[in-house]
């Protein structure tokens, strides 16, 4: 129940198209959505995030879309960019609850072709 | 966003020498901190979840003795790698929380063990 599921593992994009990354989850408590992004030898930064009462929020080239029946909710990367080649990883938690960690997806490599 | 630091980004020792790695919220109070273990090409794992002022909750299958974590002030805590070996070689993340609010990532650090 505290899984999140990542798909795809990897990914290959040319330049200008959308990467579309997909997540899914079981427990119907988690109240906070992020994506974050992690280039290679660094931390993970916090790309875009949502909560469950919104199903989609959109912040420059990164969508999220946020399905709370099906418990699904992606990142879409518009005009995908070289510079966004990186490792994704959808995660999932309980604002709501001090203390609590992320749980996270196994991510995702996404590689932008120019 | 919130600054999270950590220090060293990089650290190379011998085998059964022991090695902290120090995690700080520059900007913030960090009510709870977060450590994670990252092997190549997969995700964050959590290691264990330190609240200010009290002990580690460490995960399953982690061992408290060889991983002391310290949380002594609510903008430090340190991870010390006890004895280690060249197993324990891996990429350590630190991340921070403030009460309900998200969670930020430190930079992580490189531990080689030789």
């Amino acid at each position: 129940q505290q899984q999140v599921k990542q798909s795809p593992q990897s990914l290959i994009v040319q330049k200008g198209g959308i990467s579309i990354i997909n997540c899914a989850y079981e427990n119907t408590a988690f109240d906070y959505f992020p994506w974050y992004q992690q280039f290679p030898g660094k931390g993970p930064a916090l790309l875009i995030a949502i909560r469950p009462d919104v199903s989609e929020k959109k912040e420059g080239r990164f969508t999220i879309s946020f399905n709370k029946s099906a418990k699904q909710f992606s990142l879409h990367i518009m005009d995908s960019q070289p510079g966004d080649s990186a490792t994704y990883f959808c995660a999932a938690s309980f604002l709501n609850q001090a203390g609590t960690a992320l749980i996270f997806g196994k991510g995702t490599t996404l590689s932008v072709s120019s | 966003g919130a600054v999270v630091s950590q220090h060293p980004s990089r650290v190379i020792c011998k085998s059964g020498t022991s090695v902290k790695i120090e995690c700080r919220s520059l900007d913030f109070q960090a009510t709870t901190m977060f450590w994670y273990r990252q092997f190549p090409k997969q995700s964050l794992m959590l290691m264990a979840t330190s609240n200010e002022g009290s002990k580690a909750t460490y995960e399953q299958g982690v061992e408290k003795d060889k991983f002391l974590i310290n949380h002594a002030s609510l903008t430090l805590s340190t991870l010390t790698v006890t004895s280690a070996h060249p197993e324990d070689s891996s990429f350590y993340i630190c991340s921070a929380r403030s009460g309900h609010l998200e969670a930020f990532f430190g930079q992580g650090t490189r531990l080689t063990v030789v």
